[in-house]
């Protein structure tokens, strides 16, 4: 119940390219979904974050879409670059418990130049 | 440096020695999780702790490992008489505190148990 699944595990996009990577939560009492993105050797860094009362938020070239009935939310990076190469995690809180991470999987995100 | 600082950001050990790992939070930021990375995995959550008290520790396993907070100093993660299954990236993640979700990570410390 506390599990987070995130898909796909590896992608590899060109530049220019939308990048799409989901995340499905299994607890409804979850309430604060953010995105990290980590670079080989570095920590994550938190990189835009939703609450359930919203269906989409977009910061620049990255938008998350949330789908509360689903269950799932993704990230969008528009025009993605070479730059952007980095592991992606998608994870899920709630307050009640301390507002722990509940982390996904990761995606290993390749954008070809 | 106003981020989360951790440190050694490197540690090697042998097995049967003690691992200890350092936390300073965000300034201003009085709550902080432990996180463990093993390779090629996502990130599990160990321990959440404020200034003096260990808040949940539901992540933690039930020997060796031990975490503390105190009211002056870095958070400290201690790993007694570790194994090379503790051979992982242990990262620290300080916030505000009640009423805030976001999480800020250190640059972790990779422990290599030999």
């Amino acid at each position: 119940q506390q599990q987070v699944k995130q898909s796909p595990q590896s992608l590899i996009v060109q530049k220019g390219g939308i990048s799409i990577i989901n995340c499905a939560y299994e607890n409804t009492a979850f309430d604060y979904f953010p995105w990290y993105q980590q670079f080989p050797g570095k920590g994550p860094a938190l990189l835009i974050a939703i609450r359930p009362d919203v269906s989409e938020k977009k910061e620049g070239r990255f938008t998350i879409s949330f789908n509360k009935s689903a269950k799932q939310f993704s990230l969008h990076i528009m025009d993605s670059q070479p730059g952007d190469s980095a592991t992606y995690f998608c994870a899920a809180s709630r307050e009640t418990s301390g507002s722990r991470l509940t982390f996904g999987e990761g995606t290993q995100l390749t954008v070809n130049p | 440096n106003a981020g989360v600082m951790q440190n050694p950001r490197h540690l090697v050990r042998r097995r049967g020695q003690e691992a200890r790992l350092r936390c300073s939070p965000m300034k201003g930021h009085s709550h902080v999780y432990w996180y463990r990375q093993l390779p090629e995995e996502g990130l599990k959550f160990m321990v959440y702790l404020q200034k003096e008290n260990i808040i949940d520790e539901s992540g933690m396993p039930k020997e060796r490992f031990s975490a503390e907070f105190p009211k002056e100093g870095p958070s400290i993660l201690r790993i007694q008489q570790v194994v090379r299954g503790d051979s992982a990236a242990y990262f620290c993640a300080s916030s505000l505190g009640p009423g805030t979700y976001e999480q800020y990570f250190g640059p972790g410390t990779r422990l290599t148990v030999t």
